[in-house]
């Protein structure tokens, strides 16, 4: 069972707030993820980390930034909210090694509502 | 372009009513390809990885298999429970562990 925390669940707030996005995990993964999702639609990668101190861009174009300060914590931010922010925004995880095709965890995400 | 299409968008089935879904795929090369289940207002979770044309993986009442050029679903006698939103994404290889998804398929099982 993957354990991997996202807080909050569900987001309201202004235009112009800054906003972070917690993502946890405890199985020690070295790599993980930021994807967007809107309603029925694809996910698509904005944010990945292969480990501590290393972070990259995906192919999605997002205003938000991520860290990695420790294995176990990856949050995103928004330093300005706008309404074209409204998404579900989920966290994901997964194993180095072993041919580096292992699947990834996700968590449950938040919701995100920019007014 | 790296690209996954799946079909149907959505399906319904009665209890019991077998079937399949149908992810098709174009990638340089596979480095694998995930099925996971999305329930509302959950995120995607692992069922199954195929790595390579002929192989199959089963859980329960569900059974994935990959060719070169797609994957299907089966789902055998679903019931009520297994209605969800059925996604499949690639990796190909090169490059870092990108996940390309598919825009999932609904499953709806009635009684």
């Amino acid at each position: 069972e993957a354990d991997i925390y996202q807080t909050p669940r569900y987001l309201v707030i202004g235009t112009g707030k800054k906003i972070t996005l917690e993502c946890s995990q405890t199985m020690g993964h070295d790599k993980m993820y930021w994807y967007q999702q809107d309603p029925g639609m694809e996910l698509h990668l904005i944010h990945y980390s292969y480990g501590v101190n290393s972070t990259e861009k995906g192919d999605l174009s997002s205003e938000s930034t991520v860290s990695r300060i420790r294995t176990e914590h990856f949050p995103l931010t928004l330093e300005s909210a706008r309404p074209s922010h409204t998404s579900q925004y989920l966290c994901a995880s997964s194993e180095s090694g072993r041919g580096d095709n292992q699947p990834q965890h996700f968590g449950d995400g938040t919701r995100l509502s920019i007014l | 372009e790296d690209q996954v299409t799946q079909s149907p968008e959505a399906l319904r089935l009665q209890e019991g009513e077998s079937s399949s879904l149908n992810c098709s795929y174009t990638v340089s090369g596979l480095r694998g390809l995930f099925w996971y289940r999305q329930d509302p207002g959950k995120g995607p979770e692992f069922l199954f990885t195929l790595y390579s044309a002929g192989e199959e993986k089963e859980k329960e009442r569900l059974k994935a298999t990959l060719t070169k050029k797609e994957s299907f679903l089966h789902i055998t006698a679903p019931k009520p429970e297994d209605s969800a939103t059925y996604l499949c994404a690639v990796q190909a290889t090169g490059g870092y562990n990108k996940l390309i998804f598919g825009a999932g398929t609904r499953l709806a099982v009635h009684p």
